[in-house]
């Protein structure tokens, strides 16, 4: 069974403070692994699909990186308007469902 | 990006009584489509797998007499709650994925269902 487990659940940062955030997976073959930003009361906005371990991807002060094991979300200097709840998504191969894991809050602080 | 639009964004029905919601992708063909529930502060629960011209394929656990799904359209699918009851209350959201567009889903902005 597909497993997505995000870390921290929930993490405050200052205006400016760095920081990432992880998504540990286990798949049975990876198709993809997605990241999605929720706003309250919002639907998931798309942010990035990564592939193959090693690939990276970058918007903005949003910055994806994927391993065989794990994915991270790493945000440079961030600011209030990047407050939402993160979350990882994986697609298995031969598989259109996505597994999502139960997101990351995060609060930037002005 | 990809559009998504959902309809009603938010509804409130009386038990017993039945309520729909639409989803659309609006530029464009959604071959597969995909509805959530969301409780609060939880992440996204898949119900069903909705795919143009067949029957929904739903998870475990899932009524399907009691969410019915239609994809009649490659640019719409509906969810019907029959005979709703206080605990059918949640966020519904779907997704919709083009095979043009690669494995990416778009999900519409949700519908807050409250049943009184």
């Amino acid at each position: 069974e597909d497993q997505v487990t995000q870390s921290p659940e929930a993490l405050r940062l200052q205006e400016g403070e760095s920081s990432s955030l992880n998504c540990s997976y286990t798949v049975s073959g990876l198709r993809g692994l997605f990241w999605y930003r929720q706003d309250p009361g919002k639907g998931p906005e798309f942010l990035f699909t990564l592939y193959s371990a090693g690939e990276e991807k970058e918007k903005e002060r949003l910055k994806a990186t994927l391993t065989k094991k794990e994915s991270f979300l790493h945000i440079t200097a961030p600011k209030p308007e990047d407050s939402a709840t993160y979350l990882c998504a994986v697609q298995a191969v031969g598989n259109e469902k996505l597994t999502f894991g139960t997101g990351t809050r995060l609060t930037i602080i002005p | 990006g990809a559009v998504v639009s959902q309809h009603p964004s938010r509804v409130i029905c009386k038990s017993g009584t039945s309520v729909k919601i639409e989803c659309r992708s609006l530029d464009f063909q959604a071959t597969t489509m995909f509805w959530y529930r969301q409780f609060p502060k939880k992440s996204l629960m898949l119900m069903a797998t909705s795919n143009e011209g067949s029957k929904a394929t739903y998870e475990q656990g899932v009524e399907k007499d009691k969410f019915l799904i239609n994809h009649a359209s490659l640019t719409l699918s509906t969810l019907t709650v029959t005979s709703a009851h206080p605990e059918d209350s949640s966020f519904y959201i779907c997704s919709a994925l083009s095979g043009n567009r690669g494995n990416e889903q778009y999900f519409g902005p949700g519908t807050r269902l409250t049943v009184t």
